[in-house]
């Protein structure tokens, strides 16, 4: 149990255009979700969390209008990042969080979405 | 200081020995926290979660827990090269905006 995928796994993008990543539980309802970005050999960055139909918060330092966050219904959250850039590559990854309230937060991961744009 | 601090590594144990691997925490209202492990260019897998003091064993892996000392540790045992990935340690942080935060992560290296 407590699977969630991630698509697309890789896209290439030129500068300017917009990539939508789908993240989705699939043996689960997930309320909450979370976006993550990771650079080589850094550790996960948690850029915003997201709970169904609600909007999204964001950490300080990520911009809400280029990372577009929708959280429609409980097993799908979509992460947009608008007007793509060379300093957007990254690996992005999202998590959903297994029942359990705030006090357990067990989260489980998409397998990831390594966008280089161009 | 760093809300979760690890040894970045790398460090290096023999096939079937005793892999330990040590975070510390600095928010000292944390209740929950856990291990994942990532394997280069995938995504990281939850592999112990632990919520109260003393030990939690599944398999060849144990967690650790001391909040009085604010450390948590994972051993694995009979260690195989298959375990050679980064660790992460992550404390669910609940005040304030509740999310995880990850150590660094530990580079683990299983030698033949």
């Amino acid at each position: 149990g407590a699977v969630v995928s991630q698509h697309p796994s890789r896209v290439i993008c030129k500068s300017g255009t917009s990539v939508k990543i789908e993240c989705r539980s699939l043996d689960f309802q997930a309320t909450t979700m979370f976006w993550y970005r990771q650079f080589p050999k850094q550790s996960l960055m948690l850029m915003a969390t997201s709970n169904e139909g609600s909007k999204a918060t964001y950490e300080q330092g990520v911009e809400k209008d280029k990372f577009l966050i929708n959280h429609a219904s409980l097993t799908l959250s979509t992460l947009t990042v608008t007007s793509a850039h060379p300093e957007d590559s990254s690996f992005y990854i999202c998590s959903a969080r297994l029942g359990g309230g705030a006090v357990y937060n067990e989260q489980f991961f998409g397998p990831g979405t390594r966008l280089t744009v161009l | 200081q760093k809300e979760v601090e690890q040894n970045s590594g790398p460090l290096s144990v023999p096939e079937g020995a005793i892999a330990s691997l040590n975070c510390t925490y600095s928010d000292r209202g944390s209740q929950s926290f856990f291990w994942y492990r990532q394997y280069s260019g995938k995504s990281p897998e939850l592999i112990m979660s632990i919520y109260s003091n003393g030990d939690k064993e599944d398999g060849r892996f144990t967690a650790q827990l001391n909040k009085a000392s604010q450390y948590v540790s994972l051993l694995i045992r009979d260690s195989q090269p298959s375990d050679s990935a980064t660790y992460l340690c992550a404390v669910n942080k609940i005040q304030g905006a509740q999310k995880l935060v990850f150590g660094q992560g530990t580079r683990l290296t299983i030698n033949p």
